[in-house]
């Protein structure tokens, strides 16, 4: 399996809903990470996990809520989202390596679109 | 100045042409990637490169270290090719994150 697959691929929530975005890969990757992509523009970093840990934090707003239950999954928790927060929301995954061992590459999700009205 | 400039932001070409796509970066790298995003979709990895070049198919990568820059070239392009073609560079690190470049939009009409 070498895919990052991501559910759901459309989503429309209201401004006071709660729901979660789901990342699953199997290709043994330790690092997984979370985008934003608004249109036209390229995708901004939100968040990073390093074997299950929370390693990079985008001064995110508080209302996206990552978590990293096991090395397969990741998730990000969403809460009184605003309308500016529509966008493309991708995950991706890279196996881990140490300092200076550039041979290893990033896998990408299709991403779930997301909608707040 | 971004750290990671590409160009050109737009480009139109012929079925069958040669196509480059230009990205210069300004920070120290462990490795640049070129990524594919077509219409409304995710992205797909293209190359990663730290040196050298690599060939797939009709698509080459090319990159100089010592001048930070690095190109994308398309061999007798095709309609299929047309998408959005983003340069990514990546920091030293275990988990370390991409910046990327504004991207370049590619229209290969027959």
């Amino acid at each position: 399996d070498t895919e990052v697959t991501q559910t759901p691929k459309h989503l429309v929530m209201g401004m006071t809903n709660k729901k979660s975005l789901k990342c699953e890969q199997h290709m043994g990757h330790r690092a997984m990470y979370w985008y934003k992509q608004k249109a036209k523009k390229p995708p901004e970093l939100m968040f990073v996990y390093s074997y299950e840990k929370l390693s990079i934090n985008e001064s995110v707003p508080s209302r996206f809520s990552p978590e990293c239950p096991n090395s397969s999954l990741l998730n990000l928790h969403l809460h009184a989202l605003q309308p500016e927060d529509s966008a493309l929301y991708l995950c991706a995954s890279s196996p881990t390596g140490d300092r200076g061992l550039a041979n290893y590459g990033y896998t990408f999700g299709s991403g779930t679109r997301l909608t707040v009205v | 100045k971004n750290e990671v400039e590409q160009s050109p932001q737009n480009l139109t070409a012929q079925e069958g042409e040669f196509i480059t796509i230009n990205c210069s970066y300004s920070v120290g790298i462990s490795a640049l990637h070129w990524l594919q995003q077509h219409p409304g979709g995710g992205i797909v990895s293209l190359f990663m490169l730290s040196s050298g070049k690599k060939k797939h198919g009709r698509l080459i990568a090319t990159i100089n270290i010592q001048e930070k820059h690095s190109s994308l070239h398309i061999t007798a392009s095709h309609p299929r090719d047309s998408a959005v073609y983003i340069c990514a560079v990546r920091s030293a690190g275990t988990a370390s994150k991409l910046t990327f470049g504004t991207g370049t939009r590619l229209q290969v009409t027959l």
